[in-house]
């Protein structure tokens, strides 16, 4: 268990629909990251908060959106789904930013569009 | 940009030795590290290195050469339990955005036979 959990476990909606992810890190992690990964494909960068704030953004989709609050939970707000949005969409924390600062993950939020 | 290339397939027979190759294209990059990922399961770190040469971890070696732009983890002493995808990753020089993206590459999916 790596400290980092994330709700829901499975998502089901429509196109058109927007749903929200949540993910609480691992204690004292302040760093938190999303990603999202298609059916066998890799991760795809999202999003990075650092305490609160964004820090670096990947491609992420203008329909997507995120945040970090005081406690360090964050959620991904995704909005408009298509089809395509359908993928495994990972959190991710660290205790700070360094290189060598190995990221643990949860087990994800599989996201299912019809 | 970042651009990290991996086979997407290795297959090797238990008790054996494999060697899973990255090789990359950035402009600067802190270290490269790896992970490993169980059928959709929440990915796993495995080594990271800063520095070019070899750093060993149990049955798993990770190797950087800076001046290839080639990194490999090898696995010894194959066990079934070691199929499983494995994705390398750099974490980007960023000069004006302290983020600390982590970028994966596409996954070398492993099958290790009996």
């Amino acid at each position: 268990d790596s400290g980092v959990t994330q709700t829901p476990k499975h998502l089901i909606t429509a196109t058109g629909q927007r749903v929200t992810l949540r993910c609480s890190p691992r204690s004292g992690d302040l760093s938190v990251y999303w990603y999202q990964q298609s059916l066998d494909q890799g991760l795809q960068f999202l999003i990075q908060y650092y305490n609160g704030e964004e820090r670096a953004k990947g491609n992420i989709l203008e329909r997507f959106s995120a945040q970090q609050f005081p406690d360090l939970h964050s959620e991904l707000n995704l909005s408009s789904l298509e089809l395509g949005d359908s993928a495994l969409y990972f959190c991710a924390s660290s205790p700070g930013q360094g290189p060598d600062s190995p990221l643990h993950f949860g087990n994800g939020t599989r996201l299912t569009v019809t | 940009g970042q651009s990290l290339e991996q086979p997407s397939e290795v297959t090797a027979v238990e008790g054996a030795i494999v060697q899973i190759n990255c090789t990359y294209q950035t402009s600067g990059f802190y270290g490269l590290s790896w992970y490993q990922q169980h059928d959709g399961g929440a990915p796993t770190f495995l080594s990271y290195n800063a520095l070019d040469g070899l750093e060993e971890t149990g049955r798993f070696s990770s190797f950087l050469s800076r001046s290839d732009s080639y990194g490999y983890l090898l696995l010894q002493e194959l066990q079934m339990k070691d199929s499983a995808s494995y994705f390398c990753a750099v974490r980007p020089i960023m000069i004006y955005n302290q983020g600390g993206k982590l970028i994966f590459g596409q996954g070398t999916e492993l099958s290790v036979k009996p």
